[in-house]
């Protein structure tokens, strides 16, 4: 979805490097979403916003921390990158919508980190 | 806990015929599920959900999926498989509020 931005697409790090990746979106959603995606294990939630003062921890969270700077901006940070957090990384948003927490994510394109 | 299994890492289908994608879910209470499809160096897009109501629910790109309370499934079919089709496609469950749980992927290759 073009309305859902990432940056930067490909990385490459060496273990113990800080990386930060960041999200934003124009959909004016107060929802966003962090997943990393491995093969043959789907996509995982690492932590999600309901708005600017709400930050929670998904499935996997170890090893990450997140920024909310904005309504529009989520990053996403590694510390202290090391080899098993290589994967492909997705940011998402949604609506607040009607529904009782049954709202349609909408995906950017994802960021491919590899570490060394 | 929610859960959902695809049970097929991938399914080839030939241009033209009817394609099935499985899912199954595994949940307490009424079950929120959702289908993805994700194209080659793309994000994922949101195909279809089911809430409530109908059992058979319209997507995108001529997709539809059954929701199956018996045989706790939400398979995601089409009637004539197009090349285009060719991608990764997830089936997703709702666990807890708005936290998606995505089952490991089912690819689909349609052959001309």
């Amino acid at each position: 979805d073009a309305d859902v931005t990432q940056t930067p697409r490909n990385r490459i790090t060496k273990t113990g490097k800080r990386i930060m990746l960041e999200c934003s979106q124009t959909k004016g959603h107060d929802r966003m979403y962090w997943y990393r995606q491995d093969p043959g294990l789907g996509l995982r939630l690492i932590y999600y916003s309901f708005d600017v003062k709400d930050i929670n921890k998904g499935e996997i969270s170890d090893g990450y921390s997140v920024s909310r700077q904005a309504q529009a901006k989520f990053s996403l940070s590694l510390e202290s990158a090391i080899p098993n957090q290589t994967a492909l990384y997705f940011c998402a948003t949604s609506d607040r919508g009607a529904g009782a927490g049954t709202d349609t994510q909408y995906f950017g394109p994802g960021t491919r980190l590899t570490v060394l | 806990a929610q859960s959902v299994a695809q049970p097929e890492d991938q399914v080839n289908v030939a241009e033209g015929n009817p394609l099935t994608v499985k899912c199954t879910y595994s949940v307490s209470g009424n079950p929120y599920l959702f289908w993805y499809v994700q194209y080659p160096n793309r994000g994922l897009q949101f195909l279809l959900k089911y809430i409530t109501g109908d059992n058979l629910v319209k997507g995108s790109y001529g997709f539809e999926a059954e929701f199956n309370k018996s045989q706790t499934s939400f398979h995601l079919k089409k009637p004539s498989a197009l090349v285009s089709d060719s991608a990764l496609y997830f089936c997703a469950v709702i666990r807890g509020y708005n936290k998606l749980i995505f089952g490991a992927g089912t690819r689909l290759a349609v052959h001309p």
